[in-house]
């Protein structure tokens, strides 16, 4: 079946490090792909998402690549800060009514001053 | 953006008793909203699909009997957790999907804190 595999955390970066999470899926047909946040205390926020092979999401100066050719959706931001501290989610969904989200485990980013 | 908001936030109950907890779409109409089950430090689980005005569709494993979700209006589900116990203690999280135009996105409630003493 349709499923998202990131990497485990936790991640733990000092502040301005690089940031990588990776994320792949299985799916038959063409998903689109999302990123989710989630912070301490508080619910999921849609971080950025693509809809097609080769679309870039960013927002926040994170950003995210479609890759069809490795079924990839690798999560990047150049420079991390304390904000960033989080549990990130990686998702796909079919653009079809009544379709949830898939999931992956999540990652616990961890940035430290 | 679109909201969802969920009520309440958090709530604690007596083992047996029963609790609602509501999702709602503030500015837009959602024909589907879905119910997940959050456990700590873990991923989202679909629970049931809600659908306006016909019965929700539960994910295998989930007792319909147990939680009864009604979707009465498009900008309103309720997810019923009947005779609570202990092991019912966790993180319910409510999405919709915006009905219009195409949108894929789904919007998150801040989630439902449960614990069942």
């Amino acid at each position: 079946g349709d499923s998202v595999t990131q990497m485990e955390g936790p991640v733990t970066l000092s502040e301005e490090a690089f940031l990588t999470i990776n994320c792949t899926y299985t799916a038959t047909g063409y998903p689109s792909l999302f990123w989710y946040v989630q912070y301490p205390g508080e619910g999921l926020q849609l971080l950025l998402k693509a809809t097609k092979a080769d679309d870039k999401g960013s927002n926040k100066g994170f950003e995210a690549t479609y890759r069809k050719e490795t079924t990839s959706f690798h999560l990047e931001k150049g420079s991390v800060q304390v904000s960033d501290s989080a549990v990130y989610f990686c998702a796909l969904s079919f653009n079809q009514a009544g379709t949830a989200l898939i999931f992956g485990k999540g990652t616990t980013l961890s940035v430290s001053s | 953006g679109a909201v969802v908001s969920q009520h309440p936030s958090w709530v604690i109950c007596k083992s047996g008793t029963s609790v609602k907890i509501e999702c709602r779409s503030l500015d837009f109409q959602a024909t589907t909203m879905f119910w997940y089950r959050q456990f700590p430090k873990q991923s989202l689980m679909l629970m049931a699909t809600s659908n306006e005005g016909s019965k929700a569709t539960y994910e295998q494993g989930v007792e319909k009997d147990k939680f009864l979700i009604n979707h009465a209006s498009l900008t309103l589900s309720t997810l019923t957790v009947t005779s609570a116990h202990p092991e019912d203690s966790s993180f319910y999280i409510c999405s919709a999907r915006d009905s219009s135009g195409g949108a894929i996105e789904q919007y998150f409630g801040p989630g439902t804190r449960l614990t069942v003493t």
